[in-house]
């Protein structure tokens, strides 16, 4: 398998842009974890999916935010509009059984930056 | 709450030296616990991880830790360091939600 697919590896937007992160989990994995990493916050969860639906959004920093995995091999997370808080490296991770029994496994990442 | 502290954000020790790195937790019923690594520009790749059993676990690259309950801690060893070593580590407690510390980041004196 070739791991978690993250697109794109960099996006570069102006303020008020609509911004969509793209995730191709391993597949198999039923689990799907967002995550977002900041020099001043490190790594933060943002949500997480379980067979396609959302379990905890607590981590949603605004309704700006948004996630949506409509299949068991694509998830998408959505920022509309964007602001330069935004600006971060954000990080797909899939598991196959999260109750800690098994380790996430993370995507290269897209570096976002908002202008 | 759930958490996880890692108390040093920088730590630089010598090539072939001894490290450890610390990482302390808090939470409500036995932890699931794991250290990964990130190289620079890369994702987070695992390490090692503890669920139950031998408090002593082993990971890949030659790394250990041990998990200490009356300490609440989980610290990260190795006997000797190699330049490739230099990376940032991270620190984390699961068993619901998979909560990161902020991370320490490991610098080589050749």
């Amino acid at each position: 398998d070739a791991g978690v697919i993250q697109s794109p590896r960099h996006e570069v937007t102006e303020m008020g842009q609509e911004v969509t992160l793209r995730c191709k989990p391993i597949s198999g994995h039923d689990y799907l974890f967002w995550y977002r990493q900041t020099m001043m916050r490190g790594l933060e969860l943002l949500i997480y999916f379980n067979n396609n639906v959302p379990i905890d959004d607590s981590g949603m920093p605004e309704d700006r935010f948004s996630a949506k995995m409509p299949n068991a091999s694509f998830s998408t997370l959505k920022i509309q509009p964007s602001e330069p808080r935004d600006s971060a490296v954000y990080f797909c991770a899939s598991s196959l059984s999260y109750r800690g029994n098994t380790e996430a496994f993370f995507g290269q990442g897209t570096r976002l930056t908002v202008v | 709450a759930q958490s996880v502290t890692q108390p040093d954000i920088h730590i630089t020790v010598s090539e072939g030296a001894s490290l450890e790195l610390r990482c302390n937790y808090s939470y409500g019923a036995t932890p699931y616990l794991f250290w990964y690594v990130q190289s620079p520009g890369q994702g987070l790749q695992l390490l090692l991880k503890y669920f139950s059993g031998d408090t002593l676990v082993q990971g890949i690259k030659g790394f250990e830790a041990e998990f200490k309950r009356s300490q609440s801690s989980f610290n990260l060893r190795k006997p000797s360091v190699h330049w490739s070593d230099a990376a940032e580590y991270f620190c984390a407690v699961g068993g619901g939600k998979i909560i990161f510390g902020k991370g320490t980041r490991l610098h080589i004196l050749p």
